[in-house]
């Protein structure tokens, strides 16, 4: 969607290394959400935030939301083979419904 | 994947033909959505469904139609497929306005 834009389109790191994805809206966020895809299966959840500056941590995964509402890192540190797959971003726009605009993706390749 | 089950997960059609998408979600939420998965295009809403009886129109409907049959099933109805539907469907639920959605693993579609 050109409402959010991901960044890179594509990623591939050794095993161990540190990476980071972005997100940017071209409009102030409700929310935002991260999903994980593999190939071939659903979205999995991982990670939401709401608040300007909030940051929030799972394993060996942080996501970031900036204080405008408008940008989102997602920051993997000690990549693991397991980390491989595609992740999208999702923004929650206001409106009547829980509207999610998802950006593009990034497939990301864990090299051992 | 987290109380959706799609079916079929693979189909293959030619030009005209007619299929229905199944969707079933065992959470009892009011919120179901449609998607549809393209490369460079992202996810992107075809229809949505707020509570049982009701549906709405999303990003992309032309050429779709949909049933909220109960609270748990919601249907995606092709009529007259055209290649440029083409493509990977997901069917997903709502918690509520700021919580996630969750997806099932898709259907893969193909129109010859």
């Amino acid at each position: 969607s050109q409402e959010l834009e991901q960044s890179p389109q594509s990623l591939i790191v050794q095993e161990g290394k540190n990476l980071t994805i972005n997100c940017t809206s071209s409009k102030t966020l409700y929310g935002l959400y991260w999903y994980k895809q593999k190939y071939g299966e659903g979205l999995i959840f991982l990670m939401m935030l709401q608040k300007g500056g909030e940051e929030k941590s799972h394993e060996k995964i942080t996501a970031k939301l900036d204080e405008k509402k408008q940008q989102s890192s997602l920051h993997i540190t000690a990549s693991q083979p397991s980390h491989a797959g595609i992740y999208l971003c999702g923004a929650l726009r206001g409106g009547g419904y829980q509207k999610v605009t998802f950006g593009t993706g990034t497939k990301l390749q864990v090299i051992p | 994947n987290a109380g959706v089950t799609q079916t079929p997960k693979f189909q293959v059609l030619k030009t005209g033909q007619s299929m229905t998408l199944q969707c079933a979600q065992d959470m009892n939420h009011n919120s179901m959505y449609w998607y549809r998965q393209d490369p460079g295009m992202g996810l992107r809403l075809i229809y949505y469904s707020a509570s049982e009886g009701t549906t709405d129109k999303g990003e992309v409907p032309n050429g779709y139609n949909v049933s909220r049959l109960n609270k748990r099933e919601f249907s995606l109805r092709l009529e007259s497929a055209a290649p440029s539907q083409t493509s990977v469907y997901f069917c997903a639920f709502g918690q509520g306005f700021d919580q996630p959605q969750h997806f099932g693993d898709g259907t893969r579609l193909s129109i010859l």
